[in-house]
């Protein structure tokens, strides 16, 4: 079936670091990928998203590029501040016949920056 | 900014008692959802609908049952809340742009 596999965490970075994290998924056909961001007590946020092969999202500082050779979208900045201290998902859409919306989440990926 | 507000934010409630969890956006999107939350964070699809009147059950078997008679309103109601049923409750809409989801700030719920 369709999934999404992200790193686990937590991941812990001194400021100004670079930040990988891993998003790999499978899927039937061609899925729109994303990158989702819940902050501590709120909801989830998009981040960015892709919609075909190659497509490289990009906000705040964050990039990830739709590699379908290997089906991953993996999520990076090169600089982390403690604002970005936040549980990051990376989700699929589109995937079946009659895109019905659904979104297929990751387990999520927290990110601790320290100062 | 997308706007879609869900009260209330917290709720502590005892054992058998009915409760409803608010949700309403005014952007007009026709799609919309909830997602329970566990404690490690995973989201699960409890349930969705694409309209007025449409309702289906999502990938997580939940004892919530929810209603759309308007569009912008989606409430989820418990009849009788377990402490099984704490955890935090997500919703979210969509619209044209059928892929992207738009959230809530959630309700955290404590079933005592």
């Amino acid at each position: 079936g369709n999934s999404v596999t992200q790193m686990e965490g937590p991941v812990t970075l001194s400021e100004e670091a670079f930040l990988t994290i891993n998003c790999t998924y499978t899927a039937t056909g061609y899925p729109s990928l994303f990158w989702y961001v819940q902050y501590p007590g709120e909801g989830l946020q998009l981040l960015l998203k892709a919609t075909k092969a190659d497509d490289k999202g990009s906000n705040k500082g964050f990039e990830a590029t739709y590699r379908k050779e290997t089906t991953s979208f993996h999520l990076e900045k090169g600089s982390v501040q403690v604002s970005d201290s936040a549980v990051y998902f990376c989700a699929l859409s589109g995937v079946g016949s009659g895109n019905t919306g659904k979104l297929i989440f990751g387990q999520g990926t927290t990110l601790q920056v320290k100062p | 900014e997308a706007d879609i507000y869900q009260t209330p934010r917290y709720l502590v409630i005892g054992t058998g008692k009915k409760i409803t969890l608010e949700c309403s956006q005014t952007m007009g999107h026709d799609k919309m959802y909830w997602y329970q939350q566990d404690p490690g964070m995973e989201l699960h699809l409890i349930h969705y609908s694409y309209g007025v009147n449409s309702t289906e059950k999502g990938d997580l078997s939940s004892e919530s049952t929810v209603s759309r008679i308007r569009t912008e309103h989606f409430p989820l109601t418990l009849e009788s809340a377990r402490p099984s049923h704490t955890s935090q409750y997500l919703c979210a809409s969509s619209g044209l742009d059928k892929e992207t989801q738009y959230f809530g700030p959630g309700t955290r719920l404590l079933v005592l």
